[in-house]
């Protein structure tokens, strides 16, 4: 069954140091994309990187980078010289691209607070 | 510009009463998503459309409905069989799969049974 997991509720990090977000995931279809998306406290829903299955080359995009370790079916987001405007929840997302017919499904997300 | 509108953005209902969330897009997108989100939770799937006339439920679709009559609009109703309503509502849309492009979202709607 199509399942996403972040197990961190909330974290903390310094101004300026990187951090890395954990998700996991369960598919069956060898063909799916996963997303990271920004949700602020204004609620609307920022799209920061997508990483495809078959993608050999880890995703980049600013100070997002995506660790994607297929056999471990993680995809974790690290962000990069932490800033305060990144305080945010974060969410991970799958789309099986066959499979359940493009069902777009989300983690539980993780809090994340930047600290001056 | 093109979007994703949500219209209201803020919805108050009296217990007993059905309700419809409007969503429209003139991205011309195939695939369109209905979401609830309660607070400090995750995004809950409650129905998903990749076409015109065909839908499918989510995670969480029972007390709603919905349509997709026309490719642009996707309106979700909330049901008075809906025992606690009161949510964030999310729409998004996308292109169909097979797809690497991500979903677009709405600004929300946020229900309050009163």
């Amino acid at each position: 069954a199509q399942k996403i997991t972040q197990t961190q509720p909330g974290m903390f990090v310094q101004e300026k140091e990187a951090v890395t977000l954990d998700c996991t995931y369960d598919t069956s279809d060898q063909s799916y994309g996963l997303f990271w998306y920004k949700q602020p406290s204004s609620g609307e829903m920022i799209f920061l990187i997508y990483q495809g299955s078959y993608d050999e080359q880890n995703a980049t995009e600013g100070r997002y980078s995506l660790n994607f370790q297929k056999a471990r079916k993680s995809a974790n987001l690290v962000i990069s010289a932490s800033q305060l405007g990144d305080s945010a929840m974060y969410f991970c997302a799958m789309r099986e691209l066959y499979n359940q017919g493009g069902k777009l499904i989300f983690g539980q997300g993780t809090e994340l607070s930047v600290k001056p | 510009d093109g979007g994703i509108t949500q219209s209201p953005k803020y919805l108050f209902r009296k217990e007993g009463q059905n309700v419809t969330l409007s969503c429209e897009q003139n991205l011309n997108h195939d695939a369109m998503y209905w979401y609830r989100q309660d607070p400090g939770q995750g995004l809950r799937l409650i129905y998903y459309s990749q076409i015109v006339n065909d839908f499918q439920k989510g995670d969480i679709a029972e007390g709603y409905s919905v349509s997709r009559e026309k490719k642009e609009s996707f309106p979700l109703t909330v049901t008075s069989a809906q025992k606690n309503p009161t949510a964030f509502y999310l729409c998004a849309s996308s292109t169909r799969t097979p797809s690497n492009t991500e979903a677009f979202f709405g600004q929300g709607t946020r229900l309050t049974v009163v």
